[in-house]
């Protein structure tokens, strides 16, 4: 079975700042979806990025990129000139791409990463 | 296009009453997922459903847990006979095609007194 790690529990960034947080998963498959959500103190889920794993470019929106290492089985992300409304949970999440009947279209979700904007 | 729809946001329960949770998905979408959020802790996989479906449910309790999802109107999530262990954040994401981005809607947080 699939699973994500996020080792810190919590993170803080002066705002303007550069933020990274950390995500690595353990995984048998070679294809596969990797993402980070957002959950602000509203409890709502946000897609923040979404990267596949046959890509070897790292996947970028706005602010936010992330670094892919595929071999280390690791996603971490980057938060640049962060925001005040960056503070949120981070979740690292990941699915399987096999497309079989019945197959794994669940997201696995890591146990979120905390992050605290300071202005 | 409003998105992942989910009522109500917030249910209170006595143990032993019944849980409805619904969720209507974004316009064409036809895959639903559910999940559930513990406090502290991240989201963990319920049940996946089309149209009429149940298509993976290996994240579902076995007893008193059920779910829906009808040809007409939206998905529902029902938990039977709740105990305060069920207290937590239920969350419903919709995608158009198998395989595509789930999109989250807001949740709805069940108290169980």
């Amino acid at each position: 079975a699939q699973t994500v790690t996020q080792s810190q529990p919590e993170m803080s960034v002066q705002e303007a700042e550069t933020v990274t947080l950390s995500c690595t998963y353990d995984t048998s498959e070679s294809d596969y979806y990797l993402f980070w959500y957002k959950q602000p103190p509203s409890r709502q889920m946000i897609l923040v990025i979404r990267q596949e794993a046959y890509k070897q470019q790292n996947a970028t929106e706005n602010r936010f990129s992330v670094n892919f290492q595929k071999a280390a089985k690791s996603f971490s992300l980057k938060i640049s000139d962060s925001q005040l409304g960056d503070a949120a949970m981070y979740f690292c999440a990941y699915r399987s791409a096999r497309r079989e009947q019945g197959g794994s279209e669940k997201l696995v979700f890591g146990k979120g990463t905390k992050l605290t904007v300071n202005p | 296009n409003a998105g992942v729809m989910q009522n109500p946001r917030h249910l209170v329960r006595r143990r032993g009453q019944e849980a409805r949770l619904r969720c209507s998905p974004m316009k064409g979408h036809s895959h639903v997922y559910w999940y559930r959020q513990l406090p502290e802790e991240g989201l963990k996989f319920m049940v996946y459903l089309q149209k009429e479906n149940i298509i993976d449910e290996s994240g579902m309790p076995k007893e008193r847990f059920s779910a829906e999802f009808p040809k007409e109107g939206p998905s529902i999530l029902r938990i039977q006979q709740v105990v305060r262990g069920d207290s937590a954040a239920y969350f419903c994401a919709s995608s158009p095609f198998l395989g595509d981005t789930q999109y989250f809607g807001p949740g709805t947080r069940l108290t169980v007194l």
